[in-house]
């Protein structure tokens, strides 16, 4: 059975610093991996996803996850915070054992951006 | 294009009503999907569709039940609303299967917030 675990609840950084959200993930498959992101009272939007191509993955708003294997990890890093990245991120992996779609979400990262 | 449209944004129960939260879609997309968000916590599967006519249970169906009579349209209803279903309902759409495809993007809809007291 697939499933994702977010290392860190709440993540607080400065502005202009260096983001880093961690991933591990658990698959008996080949998985396709997503970062969503989720903003106050908003919907989730698609950050970036992983599905078996280049193992370094760009998104939208300068974010990049790496597919690690080895380490079963697919951590989220941004080179420079900006305040408008305060949000709650979370690591998702797709249901490869049918064709569903199915998504298994992690329990989420609250992403704090500090002045 | 509207993309995912949810109604109602926001809805106060009494224990032992009955509602139904409306999801509509304009991307001609399969698949269909209907999610809760518990407070600090990640999505949950409720009930899903890979087509008008099919449907099927999700992680957490209990005290639900969907149909998917059009392409459109996937409405999740809730019979004799419990404390434990106050939640935010997300329902989200799927071009198709395919986990490798450029396909297998789940679209969110902005999530109607539900409250049974």
């Amino acid at each position: 059975a697939q499933s994702v675990t977010q290392l860190d609840s709440h993540v607080s950084v400065s502005e202009g610093t260096p983001v880093l959200l961690r991933c591990n993930y658990s698959s008996s498959y080949s998985p396709s991996l997503f970062w969503y992101v989720q903003h106050p009272n908003k919907g989730l939007q698609l950050l970036l996803k992983y599905t078996s191509a280049a193992t370094l993955v760009k998104g939208i708003n300068g974010f990049e996850a790496e597919f690690k294997k080895s380490e079963t990890s697919f951590h989220l890093t941004k080179p420079s915070a900006h305040m408008s990245d305060a949000a709650e991120y979370f690591c998702v992996v797709s249901d490869s054992s049918s064709n569903t779609g199915k998504l298994i979400f992690g329990q989420g990262t609250t992403l704090q951006v500090k002045p | 294009n509207a993309g995912v449209t949810q109604t109602p944004k926001f809805r106060i129960l009494k224990i032992g009503q009955s509602m139904t939260l409306q999801c509509t879609q304009d991307m001609n997309h399969n698949y269909m999907y209907w999610y809760r968000q518990d407070p600090g916590m990640g999505l949950k599967l409720i009930y899903y569709s890979v087509g008008a006519g099919i449907t099927d249970k999700g992680e957490v169906p209990n005290g639900y039940n969907v149909s998917r009579s059009t392409t459109e349209d996937f409405p999740l209803r809730l019979e004799l609303a419990a404390p434990s279903q106050t939640s935010v309902y997300f329902c989200a759409t799927q071009l198709a299967g395919g986990l490798t495809s450029s396909y297998n993007e789940q679209f969110f809809g902005p999530g109607t917030r539900l409250t049974v007291l």
